[in-house]
């Protein structure tokens, strides 16, 4: 069970365009998910919480211009990298957590996108 | 400022030793700690610790939380080349956001 998809795995676009990944819940439902990024050697920073039916939460010095997240459905969260740039080229993953009354359920993590912006 | 340092940062052992990944955080709001497993793809659940003193186990590994100290311990026994990979620790902190924060991982190489 807890189950994350993400999709696509791997992207190698041109300097300007817009990438859209997917993440999707495929066993449970998920108010909220999380994205993250990951740079080489270092560890992962949380980017936006994504909320169902309402606007996504980002942290500070992340441009939500920039980096959209849709939230539609309780399984579906997508992220859209819009003209893309050099600097953009990360490791995106996202991650959904089971809900519960308590709060005991850790957060399972997508396969991650790899994205290259040439 | 919130954070969470992992120690060390990279450690080479042989098959069989055992290892001890440690963890120590200045988190407002704590409210659990969580160990997870990096491959070449995203993070693998492994554990997630709430309360001070109780062992947490599965299989050769375990992890303990020190709620007074602030940190927390990952012990592997009998490595496997297997293990080889980056143990990142989070902590889950706030109220209802249900966020973590990272620690930088340490990376474990396991020669056979």
């Amino acid at each position: 069970g807890a189950v994350v998809s993400q999709h696509p795995s791997r992207v190698i676009c041109k300097s300007g365009t817009s990438v859209k990944i997917e993440c999707r819940s495929l066993d449970f439902q998920a108010t909220t998910m999380f994205w993250y990024r990951q740079f080489p050697k270092k560890s992962l920073m949380l980017m936006a919480t994504s909320n169902e039916g309402s606007k996504a939460t980002y942290e500070q010095g992340v441009e939500k211009d920039k980096f959209l997240i849709n939230h539609a459905s309780l399984t579906l969260s997508t992220l859209t990298v819009t003209s893309a740039h050099p600097e953009d080229s990360s490791f995106y993953i996202c991650s959904a957590r089971k809900e519960d009354r308590v709060g005991n359920q850790p957060q399972h993590f997508g396969d991650g996108t790899r994205l290259s912006i040439l | 400022e919130d954070k969470v340092v992992q120690s060390p940062l990279s450690l080479v052992v042989h098959e069989g030793d055992t290892v001890t990944l440690n963890c120590s955080y200045e988190v407002t709001n704590f409210r659990s700690l969580l160990w997870y497993k990096q491959e070449k793809k995203a993070p693998t659940f492994l554990f997630m610790l709430t309360s001070s003193g109780i062992e947490k186990k599965s299989g050769r590994l375990s992890s303990i939380l020190d709620k007074k100290e602030l940190f927390s311990i990952l012990n592997i026994t009998a490595t496997q080349t297997g293990d080889s990979a980056v143990y990142l620790c989070a902590v889950l902190y706030g109220g209802a956001t249900n966020k973590l924060i990272f620690g930088t991982g340490t990376l474990l190489a396991v020669q056979p």
